[in-house]
């Protein structure tokens, strides 16, 4: 079935320092793959996605890459700050639309 | 917008009881999610429904879990008899377009003792 791991598990940065984590799927026809960031206590918050006829989206601090070759994405945060630690989910989603898989997340610490 | 509402925020029952989670999506969205967090199984989709009907319900673990939708405004994921397993998070998310992104709700934590 359709699957989509993410890496690392946890992930402990300086302030400043850059954050990337990372997601592979298995479904070749997934078109559709957004990053959320769930903070303690919270629902998930989309933060960024990328459909695959990009290859690279960039927000501010946040950027997604995408490889559809390897069938892997990834999410880069520079000049992290505190209030960026929070748990990350990568997911994807298959050509027919609605259905997401979710990534097992990253817990992202960064320490001031 | 108020964002998709849930409700109760935390609910503590005991095994073998009833319990009802609410949700409200948010307005003009046609499509409904129910998930489910746990440590160990991360999020899983229940079932989601699209313009109140249930499109696809295989996520729902077993007979004890059922949802329904009977307007477009509301929903209820139902667990009768619940189960200390059955403790966890329960999201609710919706979106306007199968194609879109999917809004998430701030979630239901269920304690079954």
């Amino acid at each position: 079935g359709e699957n989509v791991e993410q890496h690392p598990s946890t992930l402990s940065v300086q302030e400043g320092d850059s954050a990337v984590i990372k997601c592979t799927y298995s479904d070749s026809a997934s078109n559709y793959f957004p990053w959320y960031k769930q903070e303690l206590g919270k629902g998930p918050q989309l933060i960024i996605d990328i459909r695959s006829n990009v290859g690279e989206k960039k927000d501010q601090r946040i950027a997604v890459t995408l490889n559809k070759t390897a069938k892997h994405f990834s999410l880069h945060i520079t000049e992290t700050q505190p209030e960026d630690s929070a748990v990350y989910f990568c997911a994807a989603r298959g050509h027919q639309g609605g259905k997401l898989i979710f990534g097992q997340g990253t817990e992202l610490s960064v320490k001031p | 917008d108020a964002g998709v509402i849930q409700s109760p925020r935390h609910e503590v029952t005991e095994m073998g009881q009833e319990v009802t989670l609410r949700c409200k999506p948010i307005s003009g969205h046609d499509y409904l999610f129910w998930y489910r967090q746990t440590m160990m199984r991360g999020l899983e989709l229940l079932i989601y429904f699209n313009n109140n009907v249930p499109i696809d319900d295989s996520g729902m673990p077993e007979d004890r879990f059922s949802a329904k939708m009977p307007n477009a405004s509301f929903s209820t994921l139902k667990i009768q008899p619940s189960e200390p397993r059955d403790s966890a998070v329960y999201f609710c998310a919706s979106t306007p377009d199968r194609e879109e992104t999917q809004y998430f709700g701030p979630g239901t934590r269920l304690l079954v003792l």
